[in-house]
């Protein structure tokens, strides 16, 4: 089992859709990192969390010390939003990373 | 500000051969860490510099290597080329120890 689990691995939306995004995690961790990875390869760091909620516009992001859970929500979804979204984890002092989310928005 | 830049952002190598990468951080980080990107295994951490010291390092085989410079810069090395060996190599830099990591382009390596 990997210590960083996604789900869904794949999400197809309609533009206008709330949409989240799971990631479990089953180490004890100092930070949560949720990554955006477009087509190219490029990552943009969206979050880092150690507890509670951070919201940046229409991404809201959650996480749950107790449960090791966090969700990523995108509100108002739009066809730019169409990325791989990667939950990654802070754990003796290194990055453990999720499978990823593929998220399609159709207009 | 600049942000992380990597060099080349594409590469194709022979089996056998080596192959040097560069990554220079966002000005005033000090902590460099370089990850692997493949279809089949996703990102797996490398290795970690701060301050011209390895910090950590993942489990890749003794092939690669890297290090940092007095001004930042960091270079990994991978020596002895295998077709599994390509990949997309991204590196990241912060500014401290849990702050967020800002990530470069990526370098695309194909080994033939």
């Amino acid at each position: 089992k990997n210590e960083v689990e996604q789900s869904p691995q794949n999400l197809t939306a309609q533009e206008g859709e709330f949409i989240t995004i799971n990631c479990s995690y089953s180490v004890g961790i100092s930070a949560l990192h949720w990554l955006q990875q477009h087509p190219g390869g490029g990552i943009v760091s969206l979050f880092m969390l150690s507890s509670g909620k951070k919201k940046h516009g229409r991404l809201i992001a959650t996480i749950n010390i107790q449960e090791k859970h966090s969700s990523l929500h995108i509100t108002a979804s739009h066809p730019r939003d169409s990325a791989v979204y990667i939950c990654a984890v802070r754990s003796r002092a290194r990055l453990t990373f999720g499978e990823g989310t593929q998220l399609t928005v159709n207009p | 500000k600049a942000g992380v830049t990597q060099t080349p952002r594409y590469l194709i190598k022979t089996r056998g051969q080596q192959v040097t990468l560069s990554c220079s951080p966002i000005s005033g980080h000090r902590s460099v860490s370089w990850y692997q990107q493949t279809p089949g295994q996703g990102l797996q951490f490398l290795f970690e510099y701060f301050s011209e010291t390895q910090r950590n390092k993942g489990n890749f085989p003794g092939r690669f290597s890297g290090r940092q410079f007095s001004n930042s810069r960091s270079e990994m090395n991978v020596s002895t080329l295998e077709l599994g060996d390509s990949a997309l190599y991204l590196c990241a830099s912060k500014g401290g120890v849990e702050t967020e990591a800002f990530f470069g382009q990526g370098t695309r390596l194909t080994v033939v």
